[in-house]
């Protein structure tokens, strides 16, 4: 199995602030990446897509980058209705595995 | 806009099978170049794929779970379910069922049932 490691784990933020997060996969899996928010017992949401591509209806604040073993999601500036939890996955191959998460808490 | 609602069971025994249907609305669960996924969540955890189902019955299993896991589609009645045997309280869980779109060779899940929580217990 491709084992996905996210970091940080947690971060705390402020309204407008900036945020990294980071993914890496331990092997190669070219653009296969996409990233989910969640939320407290709501179902997970499609944010990016192959690594860098902006999901319909979701705002531009939201990017991704990378390829190969290392990924980024950027929020540029970030909201109040930002705070969740936030997920890699690959679908480079079966099984599709995730990242543990790294959950976005208000500073 | 597609629609996803897991129903089954709340509380199972330990030993017993696990059993979820999802109901898909707004869309054809038999177009082509979509899967049909479950995921689980185990509390205080992250997300495990478990497999999905494409339309023609053909199937994908996560290895960890295979030898116990049965996906099926009636694509008539646009559902499909999930059985998990065996279950031990590792198996407690939110489980979500879910689309997963194709682009190139890689997959995205784009559309998500709000979830269940199945507790294993006696």
């Amino acid at each position: 199995d491709i084992q996905m490691t996210q970091s940080p784990s947690s971060l705390s933020a402020s309204v407008g602030d900036r945020v990294t997060i980071t993914c890496r996969a331990s092997q190669s899996i070219s653009s296969y990446l996409n990233w989910y928010q969640k939320k407290p017992g709501k179902a997970p949401k499609l944010l990016i897509y192959a690594a860098s591509s902006l999901q319909s209806g979701v705002p531009s604040r939201f990017s991704g980058s990378g390829s190969g073993t290392d990924f980024t999601l950027t929020i540029s500036s970030l909201q109040p209705e930002d705070f969740a939890t936030y997920y890699c996955q690959q679908s480079y191959s079966i099984p599709l595995t995730f990242g543990g998460g790294t959950k976005v808490e208000i500073e | 806009q597609v629609q996803l609602q897991e129903s089954g069971p709340g509380l199972v025994k330990p030993s017993q099978t696990l059993s979820l249907t999802c109901t898909v609305s707004g869309g054809s669960i038999s177009s082509g170049g979509y899967y049909w996924s479950w995921i689980r969540q185990l509390p205080g955890k992250g997300l495990e794929w478990i497999g999905y189902i494409y339309y023609s019955g053909n199937t994908r299993y996560n290895p960890s779970l295979k030898s116990r896991v049965t996906i099926s589609v009636d694509t008539s009645k646009t559902q499909f379910s999930l059985k998990l045997s065996s279950v031990t309280a590792a198996d407690t869980a939110v489980y979500y069922c879910a689309r997963e779109v194709s682009y190139g060779s890689g997959t995205q899940i784009d559309y998500w049932g709000q979830g269940t929580l199945v507790t294993v217990s006696s």
